[in-house]
């Protein structure tokens, strides 16, 4: 099974600020099959980043994804007050699928 | 514009079971699959498995193989993820998401609503 870590647990900025946040896997993640989800309370996550480095359709183009291998980042280049919110990485290039803990990016 | 509309909430007593719908619109291909992912409160992401919609084939993560069981009725286009003996651990929210062609390497987009299952005697 593949763990992926996200870092730093909880990520206090403000708008404006840019936010780089970090998910390493426990093993070489296949062909770079990384994505991130947004979630906000009480909602369902939503696709921003596939392949580690595409944006998904209408995902704005703050929102950037790099890496490779096992080390990958997402960044929001410039926050908005609507960022705010908790960010998953997931692997899909092997079974079990497995998702990062979260990063929570809180407004500061 | 693909689509996925879940059942409603559930409370169910430990060890029955519970069946979860989850129904699909705006999909183009048969060979598309549907994923299972749950999330307890204030925890991360776990996910259970897919089905193949056109084939029925699944696939389950370990922890859930013995207990799980997803299904699909091509005519009505939904999926069904069926879990037994439930235990107070089994409270969380299960999402349904489309998973691309074939299920394999593919990511999920859209997501379902969710919907909350509680166990409690």
């Amino acid at each position: 099974e593949i763990v992926l870590t996200q870092s730093p647990g909880t990520l206090s900025l403000s708008p404006g600020e840019r936010a780089t946040l970090s998910c390493r896997a426990s093993q070489s993640v296949s062909n770079i099959y990384l994505a991130w989800y947004q979630q906000k309370p009480g909602q369902a996550p939503r696709l921003l980043i596939y392949g580690a480095s595409s944006r998904a359709t209408g995902i704005p183009d703050r929102f950037s994804g790099s890496g490779s291998g096992t080390d990958f980042t997402l960044t929001i280049s410039r926050l908005e007050p609507e960022d705010f919110a908790v960010y998953y990485c997931q692997q899909y290039g092997s079974t079990p699928i497995t998702f990062g803990q979260g990063t929570r990016l809180d407004i500061k | 514009q693909m689509q996925l509309v879940q059942s409603g909430p559930e409370v169910k007593k430990p060890g029955t079971s519970v069946k979860v719908s989850c129904r699909a619109s705006g999909f183009t291909s048969p060979s598309f699959a549907v994923q299972w992912v749950r999330q307890a409160r204030g925890q991360g992401l776990e996910w259970i498995g897919w089905i193949v919609v056109g084939s029925g084939n699944t696939v389950y993560a370990q922890k859930f193989q013995e207990r799980v069981s997803i299904s699909r009725d091509r005519s009505t286009s939904t999926v069904y993820m069926d879990l037994s003996s439930l235990r107070s651990e089994d409270t969380a929210i299960y999402y349904c998401a489309a998973g691309g062609i074939g299920g394999w390497n593919n990511y999920f987009d859209p997501w379902g609503q969710g919907t909350l299952v509680t166990v409690s005697s």
